[in-house]
C-alpha cells in the first residue's frame, strides 16, 4: 500500500475566498498523480492527470502544481463558489494503472 | 456513450446472503477497476483487469470476495457470504487501452448495506 496523505481533511470558506489543499505521496517510482473532484451522490470526476515534475495545470479557476522530487502536489481554487463544494481526491500511481487514493479534502463554500 | 454503468445502485441484504454487483465499462476501455469507499479507509482498490484478465487482486479483503470479467463489456464483484462490515459504496472505473496517463472514468457506484 502506497501512502497518500491529504490535508486539510475539511475546509469551510466563504464565497470569493481562494483556497488550496495539499497532497503528499511517495517520491520514488513516480508515474502520475491524479486529482479528482467528487460531489455528494455522484461519481468522482477527473480534474487533472499530472506526470512531470514542475507540471502546472489549470482548468478555469482551479489549478494544480506538482513536485515529484519532494512528493507533493497543491490544488488551488481561486474565488471559490458554492458549486465548488465537493471532496477533492488525489491519487498516486507508480504503474499507470492502480491508483492509491488519499482520503480527500472536503470543501464547503458558503454564500 | 452512457459512461460506466453499475447495477444495482442500492442493495440492502442480510448477513450471510450472497451479493453480486455488476459493471458495464465504457466501450473500448480495456482496463476495469473495482474500488470500495468507506469512511474509515477512504477509496481503496480491490482488483483490476486488463483485457479481461485479473492483474492485481491484492486489495481483495478476503476469500469471500471474488471478481470476474467474462468479456470486455461486463464484470461482476461477488461477496459470499456477506457481512455487516462489507457495507460500503463499491465503484467500478474503466480506463482506455492506453492506460498510463489517462484518467479513470468512474461509474455511479453501488451502495451496499448488509444488516
Amino acid at each position: 500500500i502506497l501512502n497518500v496523505e491529504q490535508s486539510p481533511q475539511s475546509l469551510h470558506v466563504q464565497e470569493g475566498d481562494s483556497t488550496n489543499f495539499t497532497c503528499s505521496f511517495p517520491s520514488s517510482n513516480f508515474y502520475a498523480l491524479h486529482w479528482y473532484r467528487w460531489e455528494t451522490a455522484k461519481s468522482p470526476e477527473a480534474l487533472f492527470v499530472m506526470t512531470l515534475n514542475g507540471d502546472e495545470k489549470k482548468k478555469g479557476r482551479i489549478s494544480a502544481t506538482l513536485n515529484t522530487k519532494e512528493g507533493y502536489s497543491y490544488l488551488y481554487i481561486k474565488g471559490s463558489q458554492p458549486e465548488d463544494s465537493a471532496t477533492y481526491l488525489c491519487a498516486f500511481t507508480n504503474s499507470g494503472y492502480a491508483l492509491n487514493f488519499g482520503k480527500g479534502t472536503s470543501l464547503l463554500v458558503t454564500p | 456513450d452512457a459512461g460506466v454503468i453499475q447495477s444495482p445502485r442500492h442493495e440492502v441484504t442480510e448477513m450471510g446472503q450472497e451479493v453480486t454487483l455488476r459493471c458495464k465499462p465504457i466501450s473500448g476501455h480495456n482496463s476495469l477497476f473495482w474500488y470500495r469507499q468507506t469512511m474509515m479507509r477512504g477509496l481503496e482498490l480491490l482488483i483490476y483487469f486488463n483485457n479481461n484478465v485479473p492483474i492485481d487482486d491484492s486489495g481483495m479483503p478476503e476469500d469471500r470476495f471474488s471478481a470476474k470479467m467474462p468479456n470486455a463489456s461486463f464484470s461482476t464483484l461477488k461477496i459470499q457470504p456477506s457481512e455487516p462490515r462489507d457495507s460500503a459504496v463499491y465503484f467500478c472505473a474503466t480506463l482506455p487501452l492506453a492506460g498510463g496517463y489517462n484518467e479513470q472514468f468512474f461509474g455511479p457506484g453501488t451502495r451496499l448495506t448488509v444488516l
